[in-house]
């Protein structure tokens, strides 16, 4: 079953604007992560936030995370074209800390 | 290589014909997954090796999937009698677990399996 899921299911912005995707999920966590998938094939991790932490920053990225409401925002700001790509969040729960549960992505289009 | 790969990228089979899938993980990375995806869709969990440890198949969707992992090296994901539902591409992904629990997981290219 999936433990998080991403809205919106696809998001389509103008270069430069800042694009902001979120995830939703059920269970306790252990961390949230985000990662990026180009064209279908394989993914790329973008960024680690452990329970304990509300924000990290890295480059134009900013993640939330808001146990209370066991969500998580991803900010990437001053898009470019080359940011186009799904976006996923994953997360691993407090009884499970090796398997990472993926939700059924952001499609981001940045048009130029 | 420095990273996970996996062969074939593209393999087309006929309907109840057997395939088999590898992935060779990054070297001194314990943990190894391996997951599909459907088009369109999210990552589903098939199954998890960690070390010497009994693998987890939790995910394996019926008894014609079966995964093989020798120590820490090579992973084989056998799909047997394929049917077209088994189309999707098949993702592996290697771990450096720490103490912590699972970090980051590196990602392959993924092998892209159509079932005709």
């Amino acid at each position: 079953s999936q433990q998080g899921e991403e809205d919106p299911q696809a998001l389509s912005i103008q270069e430069g604007e800042n694009a902001t995707m979120n995830c939703s999920y059920k269970t306790s966590i252990n961390n949230l992560q985000w990662y990026r998938q180009n064209s279908g094939r394989g993914l790329v991790h973008l960024i680690l936030i452990r329970s304990n932490e509300r924000e990290k920053h890295s480059g134009r990225l900013r993640v939330t995370l808001d146990t209370s409401k066991k969500s998580s925002s991803l900010l990437i700001t001053a898009s470019r074209a080359a940011d186009t790509a799904s976006y996923f969040c994953a997360t691993t729960s407090a009884g499970s800390n090796y398997k990472l549960t993926f939700g059924k992505g952001t499609l981001l289009t940045v048009n130029p | 290589g420095a990273g996970v790969s996996q062969s074939p990228s593209n393999k087309v089979t006929e309907k109840g014909k057997d395939v088999e899938l590898r992935c060779d993980p990054i070297s001194g990375h314990t943990a190894l997954y391996w997951y599909r995806q459907r088009l369109g869709q999210g990552l589903e969990f098939l199954i998890y090796f960690q070390g010497n440890s009994a693998p987890d198949k939790s995910g394996l969707p019926s008894d014609r999937f079966s995964a093989e992992r020798t120590g820490e090296s090579v992973s084989t994901l056998t799909i047997q009698r394929t049917q077209q539902e088994d189309s999707a591409v098949y993702l592996c992904a290697s771990s450096p677990v720490g103490t912590g629990g699972t970090g980051e997981l590196f990602f392959g290219e993924g092998s892209r399996l159509t079932v005709l």
